[in-house]
């Protein structure tokens, strides 16, 4: 089974500080990653992923992540916090498909999140 | 281009009743997911359809249930509602075409609130 785990539920910056949101993954096929971030009362909207190819991948809104095979993560970083980025950050790993005809990855497993406040 | 709607946006059921989410996916994408959001927690996978056919099913009790139409929108029921269910739920879409199954796009969700 796979699982995510993200280090710290709550993490608070300055404006303009910047951002590291920890995920690390357990998957016992090479890993697809992603970044999502929700905002207030809102669905999840994806930040960047990662399949296959450079390990060091860019996102919306200058956020980026690199995926560490042999640490078995994907820490999401941006340069500079900006105010706009208050929400709640999700990093998940994709499962492989169950059917023949199909290998299309299937169902995500979501860590538990980390909320983001940014301070002026 | 439109994205992934949901219907309805907010619900508020008793115990015992039923519910039934509706998910339009985003135009050309052949399959559905949905996923259970409860508060203070990531979302958890219930089931995903592919081509109008049951591909993944989570560790969801069998009060939980799904199809997809011919036009790939897609329907999630609920039995015997349960103070327990009250989430937020998630419906996404992926797979234009073989291979691209791998990023889905959620919609906003339906609240659910069981009283």
């Amino acid at each position: 089974a796979q699982s995510v785990t993200q280090l710290g539920s709550h993490v608070s910056v300055s404006e303009g500080a910047l951002v590291l949101l920890r995920c690390n993954y357990s998957s016992s096929v090479p890993p697809y990653l992603f970044w999502y971030v929700q905002y207030p009362n809102q669905g999840l909207q994806l930040l960047l992923k990662y399949t296959t190819g450079a390990t060091l991948v860019k996102g919306i809104n200058g956020f980026e992540a690199e995926f560490k095979k042999s640490e078995t993560s994907f820490h999401l970083t941006k340069p500079s916090a900006h105010m706009s980025d208050a929400a709640e950050y999700f990093c998940a790993v994709s499962d492989w498909g169950l059917g023949t005809r199909d290998t299309g990855r299937r169902a995500l497993t979501f860590g538990s999140g980390t909320r983001l406040q940014v301070q002026p | 281009d439109a994205g992934v709607t949901q219907s309805p946006t907010h619900l508020i059921k008793t115990r015992g009743q039923h519910v039934t989410l509706r998910c339009s996916p985003i135009s050309g994408h052949k399959s559905v997911s949905w996923y259970q959001q409860v508060l203070g927690q990531g979302p958890q996978f219930i089931f995903q359809y592919y081509e109008k056919e049951e591909r993944g099913r989570g560790n969801f009790p069998d009060r939980f249930s799904a199809r997809q139409f011919p036009n790939y929108s897609s329907e999630l029921n609920v039995n015997a509602l349960l103070l327990g269910d009250s989430a937020l739920y998630l419906c996404a879409s992926s797979g234009g075409g073989q291979g691209s199954l791998e990023t889905q796009y959620f919609g906003p969700g339906t609240r659910l609130l069981v009283l």
